[in-house]
This record gives C-alpha cells, structure tokens and sequence, in this order.
C-alpha cells in the first residue's frame, strides 16, 4: 500500500461514453499527477496538480479534463475517447512539484480499454 | 530533446548480480530516481541519487555520474520476487520527472 488509492482498476467503455476516474491520497501531500502509461513507451506526465491548482497540462487532448476539487482527490472526466487512449492510466502525489526532492507516490492505477 | 535510455528487457539467475544502466539527456538536473513496478501494480520508489557516486541500500545499489549523463541500478543476490521493470527517472530544471520506458527483469531460477 502506496497511500494512493485508484478506482476503478479496470475500465471497458466506447468510445461515446463519459466516465471519470478517481484517485485519492492519504498521504497529506500537495501536489497530485495523472500519467498515462503504455506498453514499453515511457511514463507521459498528463497533468499535474499543486495546492490545487492546475500547473501543467501536457498538451492533452480535450477529450481528457482533470478536476482537483483539495488537495486529496483528483479525478480524470473522459468522453469520446478513442481506442488510441486504451492505457494505464497512474495517478501519483507528492509533497510539493517545486521541491528538488519530489518522490512521487503512485497508485496502481486504472486499466482502460475503448472499444 | 529530452530522453532517459534504458535497455528494454534483460535477464539474469537468481542469486546472481545484474546492473541496470540509464542514460539521460535533460534540460537541467535535480536528481535521478529508480522505480520498481511490478506488473499490474504501482510503481515504488527505490532510490534517489542528486550527487555523484554510490548509494547502497540493502540488496540494491544506485550510482550517478553527472558528467556523463549516467546512472545504473545494481541488484544484487537476486530472488525470484525482483521479476519486474525498473524504471529511471530525472527530475529536470522544472522539477518535472523525465521517464524512461522501463526495463522489464526476468529472473531464471
């Protein structure tokens, strides 16, 4: 146990639904990360929060749109994704994303799959 | 550009030593970390290295080289359970973590 808790672990959807994501930490930290991971590509940073406010976007489509409501929940809004989109989807938290020491803490993630 | 470089798949015999290298082209250098991530779990830190040498800890070992822009994780007595990827990572000028594509361990008994 990380302290990130993920849900749901496993995601089917078309590609003209809308689901969220959820992610919460118990970890008292102030800066919380979506990342998505695919198949022998690197990790790509999607978002990043910080006191709750948004401090990167990484070009993401629209597609994808990230909600921090404090600094213990992020949630990742998804509608009209496209099959390209099916990942590992890891959100992580982490003290402060200014720091120098910045360990991220990851939860295990949310598997999904567009049809 | 920025990149990590790390060997994609390597295997080694339990009990044995394997090293793990990673190179990295950032824009600035605030550290480097190394991840376990077993399939289908979280990734989890396992070291960090800011300045240049040796870090041991336990079984596990990381070493930098600033100037050469290098890093490798180094396993030792290996056990079945250290079957996963390692991932390196560089925290960059923006404090912003740079990933590699990991490097799946298979351990053969």
């Amino acid at each position: 146990e990380t302290g990130v808790t993920q849900t749901p672990r496993h995601l089917v959807m078309g590609m003209t639904n809308k689901k969220s994501l959820k992610c919460e930490q118990h970890l008292g930290h102030n800066a919380m990360y979506w990342y998505k991971q695919s198949a022998k590509k690197p990790l790509e940073l999607m978002f990043v929060y910080n006191f709750k406010e948004q401090t990167e976007n990484n070009s993401v489509p629209s597609r994808f749109s990230p909600e921090c409501p404090n600094s213990s929940h992020l949630f990742l809004h998804l509608h009209t994704l496209q099959p390209e989109d099916s990942a590992l989807y890891l959100c992580a938290s982490s003290q402060d994303s200014s720091g120098i020491y910045n360990e991220q803490f990851f939860g295990p993630g949310t598997r999904l799959t567009v049809l | 550009g920025q990149n990590i470089d790390q060997p994609t798949e390597m295997t080694a015999t339990e009990g044995a030593i394997v090293q793990i290298n990673c190179t990295y082209q950032t824009s600035g250098f605030n550290g480097l970390f190394w991840y376990q991530q077993h399939a289908g779990e979280a990734p989890t830190f396992l070291s960090y290295n800011v300045l240049d040498g040796l870090e041991e800890k336990g079984r596990f070992s990381s070493f930098l080289s600033r100037s050469k822009g290098y890093s490798y994780l180094l396993l030792k007595e290996l056990q079945m359970k250290d079957s996963a990827s390692y991932l390196c990572a560089v925290s960059n000028s923006n404090y912003q973590l740079i990933w590699g594509a990991g490097t799946k361990l298979i351990i053969k008994p």
